[in-house]
């Protein structure tokens, strides 16, 4: 079964700063795909990154990288020069390539001080 | 950029009335899902569907549960009696395709339940 682990309830960071928002992910299936969503307060999920599982390169997108170590089950995102902006709820999700469902983690809260 | 809508936005009822949350997914995607987000919880899968049928659903898609496709632009989730627990953010969601992960997400219909 798919499991999705975000240890970070909250994290704080300096706005220009960097941060690394961790997530531990664990399956059975060689074939999945990892994501990150971002949900400010208003309340919709934002895509922000994808990586998939055969993908041999971390994947980016603008300020966003994913840091994928396989071996390690991790898919941890970091945010380079936060904005205040940035400010929100992020979540790890995963989907194996058999299953249509998306499984979620608990979310970690960023806040990013001016 | 084309975007998933959801109307309403906020939709307040009685328990055990039913309701219909409606949604518009991408254009050209095929596959729609539904999930539920209870305040301050983690985002849960409820159901996929594709080429007019549930795909996919979870133990919490029970027989209350119902989706829809009525016509060609619209995905509908209704909940036939409500209770107060069924008090959350639903989220509709789109793929292009079963083997495309990314899904892209709307900005949730808001569900209060007295």
């Amino acid at each position: 079964a798919q499991k999705i682990t975000q240890t970070q309830p909250g994290m704080f960071v300096q706005e220009k700063e960097a941060v690394t928002l961790d997530c531990t992910y664990d399956t059975s299936d060689p074939s999945y795909g990892l994501f990150w969503y971002k949900q400010p307060s208003s309340g919709e999920m934002i895509f922000l990154i994808y990586q998939g599982s055969y993908d041999q390169q971390n994947a980016t997108e603008g300020r966003y990288s994913l840091n994928f170590q396989k071996a390690r089950k991790s898919a941890n995102l970091v945010i380079s020069a936060s904005q205040l902006g940035d400010s929100a709820m992020y979540f790890c999700a995963m989907r194996e390539y058999n299953n249509n469902d998306m499984r979620f983690g608990a979310g970690t809260r960023l806040t990013v001080k001016p | 950029e084309p975007e998933v809508t959801q109307t309403p936005s906020h939709q307040v009822t009685q328990m055990g009335q039913e309701v219909i949350l409606r949604c518009v997914p991408i254009s050209n995607h095929l596959y729609f899902y539904w999930y539920r987000q209870i305040l301050g919880q983690k985002v849960e899968f409820l159901v996929s569907f594709y080429n007019n049928e549930i795909s996919e659903k979870s133990e919490i898609f029970d027989d209350q549960f119902s989706v829809e496709r009525p016509d060609g632009s619209n995905f509908t989730l209704k909940i036939r009696s409500t209770k107060l627990e069924d008090s959350a953010m639903y989220f509709c969601a789109s793929s292009l395709s079963g083997s495309s992960y990314t899904q892209y997400f709307g900005p949730g219909t808001r569900l209060t339940v007295l």
